[in-house]
């Protein structure tokens, strides 16, 4: 019965592949997101999706990918991988777009770009 | 972020109370919110005032909010060790984004 999840958990890869983090809501909301926390625990956000159409695009490299093919998914692809890219992802859903709108966040996806 | 902004580190005795704090910049801010990360977990909402709103009260957490210093607080009472964790403050405002400060963390000692 869990409401927001990702899928992997961890994850460990070299520098250059391409690999994939996907989020499921089964709240039935509306709008879904994905953040970055770094290694100092700054949370920043990089994506929003309201019913399967982009909203927000923050200041992410081309290399990172959101696709959202229906409005319970919101996948987080990423091409050539870096380290820098290292970091916890979450993937967050909301029942709509909108400030009042209380953010429900998954448990994070740990990556390692060795 | 650089719009929301906390003290890093908080460490308080069991039973004592503890009190984090957190200001933001942004005038337009209508929801705040205290989020808590326990160790390896993800986040949790712990409870969002709006910004009409001085207080809000719910059990053992108490915020209060002063918008003209945008000062935003979070006071546990009686912490137990299992309130050990990152704090994060979180503010929404017109673009729908959620801006977090960088997060306190709290440590409870016997």
């Amino acid at each position: 019965d869990t409401a927001v999840s990702q899928t992997p958990k961890y994850l460990v890869t070299q520098m250059g592949n391409d690999k994939s983090i996907k989020c499921e809501q089964n709240l039935g909301h509306d709008t879904m997101y994905w953040y970055k926390q770094d290694s100092k625990k700054f949370l920043k956000i990089m994506f929003s999706y309201n019913n399967k159409e982009l909203i927000i695009n923050e200041t992410v490299p081309n290399r990172f990918s959101p696709k959202s093919p229906d409005k319970a998914h919101l996948n987080l692809h990423i091409n050539s991988l870096e380290l820098g890219d290292s970091a916890v992802y979450f993937c967050a859903s909301s029942p709509r777009q909108g400030q009042k709108e209380t953010q429900y966040f998954g448990p994070g996806t740990r990556l390692l770009v060795l | 972020g650089e719009d929301v902004e906390q003290s890093l580190f908080l460490s308080v005795r069991e039973g004592d109370s503890s009190v984090i704090n957190c200001t933001y910049t942004d005038s337009s801010s209508t929801y705040l919110y205290w989020y808590k990360q326990e160790p390896g977990a993800g986040l949790q909402l712990l409870t969002y005032i709006f910004s009409n709103m001085d207080m809000k009260q719910d059990q053992r957490l108490t915020v209060l909010l002063n918008k003209k210093d945008k000062h935003l607080s979070l006071r546990i009472a009686d912490t137990q060790t299992g309130d050990s964790a990152i704090y994060f403050c979180a503010e929404s405002s017109n673009d729908y984004k959620l801006s977090f400060g960088a997060g306190t963390t709290v440590t409870v000692r016997a």
